[in-house]
């Protein structure tokens, strides 16, 4: 079983300047989400989705972020204008997930976005 | 609030001597999940372990074991007879059910060094 991909791996952008990470999650999963890592911290929820529609945004800054998910598979997150704090290694996961128990999250390797 | 405290950032030991990580959670509710996921320097969290609020017994896994007390709020980890590959950051998380599955909230983690 394949799982979940992300790319790209690195990046590196000046402040202002706008960026885009893609993920596409273990086929099957109907849940996605998307952590922020700031380096020494653990990771932080920024958004989950349930097939097409987002369950919880409410840590995602969203005057300069946003994620869709089309049609319930992949998912890109856009950060438009960047600022240096958001330096950290976006993390993509997914799981079965849905309804009112847990299923286990499975993490991709990470893009870590350098903002200069 | 839900807060994941691991208090130990850095921990530094020699080969095959035994380790205990610590972790201590804050909740209201009385059901939810407790994890420990090791991230190895490659950046991809590795899933070690669940537990939920309902089942208090130790559990052991070759060199790993688990101790859960409810009593004290806290979900430790010790690895036995320590090895290299060991070296990682080790996070707690904490899941609490709401209605569309839960979200991971993540301890600060504790980076964890094995010398030879």
């Amino acid at each position: 079983e394949a799982g979940v991909a992300q790319s790209p791996r690195y990046k590196i952008i000046e402040k202002r300047q706008s960026v885009a990470f893609w993920c596409n999650p273990i086929s099957g999963h109907a849940t996605l989400y998307w952590y922020q890592q700031i380096l020494g911290q653990g990771p932080k929820l920024l958004i989950q989705f349930q097939n097409n529609g987002v369950v919880d945004d409410s840590q995602l800054p969203k005057d300069r972020f946003s994620a869709e998910r089309l049609k319930g598979v992949d998912s890109t997150l856009k950060i438009q204008p960047a600022k240096l704090e958001d330096s950290a290694v976006y993390l993509c996961a997914s799981s079965t997930g849905g309804g009112a128990t847990y299923n286990e999250q499975f993490f991709g390797p990470g893009t870590r976005l350098t903002v200069l | 609030a839900q807060k994941v405290t691991q208090a130990q950032t850095e921990i530094s030991v020699v080969e095959k001597e035994d380790v205990t990580l610590d972790c201590v959670y804050e909740t209201r509710d009385t059901t939810y999940y407790l994890f420990w996921y090791k991230q190895p320097p490659s950046g991809e969290l590795v899933f070690l372990i669940r537990r939920n609020s309902f089942d208090e017994q130790n559990e052991i896994s070759g060199r790993y074991s688990w101790n859960f007390q409810k009593s004290t709020s806290s979900f430790n980890f010790t690895i036995t007879a320590s090895q290299v590959v060991d070296s990682a950051v080790y996070f707690c998380a904490l899941s609490v059910i709401y209605n569309q599955g839960g979200k991971l909230i993540f301890g600060q983690g504790t980076e964890l060094s094995v010398k030879p």
